[in-house]
């Protein structure tokens, strides 16, 4: 499983873009990237996932450069309600035993 | 998407008493998990729950501490034998759904709150 490094926290104001990066340089061919957001006393939800290149759903974007060795979470014009802990997952998933597993997370607190 | 109702939401407890959690799931699913978080910490993986065969723990876990059932495709229990303050963490359970041509999601519990005094 390939490990992920993101920033401990983060912080924007309300109507900004945020943009999260995970790294992940021993990233495997198979491996896609997942991310998922946690709000307190709640379970992750899955925002977006992808293999390469852009995916865009209408929560986020998913940017993957071409070597795959990072990848960035895009959140437009983020509200106070988008305060929340955001995890970057890598890994086979179909393939691992189909198992999560969570690195230490990005706490984005966005500021009115 | 499947939705996954867990309980007790929270509890407190004595210590070296024990606690069992569950975790219904609105769909049938072959693989569920149980992760703890401590506060403030991302999710550990305790172990993998599938129907029809024995839990598989990740390192760090044993099934004396944390014996888990799984007696149908929808529902999983996970207890918290002999307990101690450091088992005061939150415990979540996740399930597998949809298939490979759909694209396998993961829908998670909404946790449950253990405090051991």
């Amino acid at each position: 499983l390939a490990k992920t490094t993101q920033p401990i926290s983060m912080d924007s104001y309300e109507g900004q873009e945020v943009n999260i990066t995970c790294s992940h340089n021993n990233i495997a061919t198979n491996d896609y990237i997942t991310w998922y957001q946690q709000f307190p006393s709640q379970g992750p939800r899955f925002i977006i996932q992808g293999y390469k290149t852009k995916v865009t759903n209408e929560v986020a974007s998913l940017f993957i450069p071409a070597d795959r060795k990072s990848s960035t979470l895009s959140l437009p014009r983020v509200s106070l309600s988008d305060t929340a802990v955001y995890y970057c997952l890598v890994g086979d998933l179909y393939n691992q035993g189909g198992k999560l597993i969570f690195g230490q997370g990005t706490e984005l607190s966005v500021k009115p | 998407s499947a939705v996954i109702s867990q309980k007790p939401s929270r509890d407190i407890c004595q210590r070296g008493t024990s606690l069992t959690i569950q975790c219904q799931v609105d769909s049938q699913v072959t693989m569920m998990f149980w992760y703890r978080q401590q506060p403030g910490q991302s999710l550990t993986l305790i172990a993998t729950a599938n129907q029809g065969s024995e839990a598989t723990y990740e390192s760090g876990f044993v099934i004396d501490k944390f014996p888990i059932s799984r007696p149908n495709l929808t529902f999983s229990t996970l207890t918290v034998s002999n307990m101690s303050p450091e088992d005061s963490s939150i415990y979540l359970c996740s399930a597998r759904v949809g298939t490979e041509k759909s694209n396998y999601g993961y829908t998670f519990g909404s946790g449950t709150r253990l405090t051991v005094v």
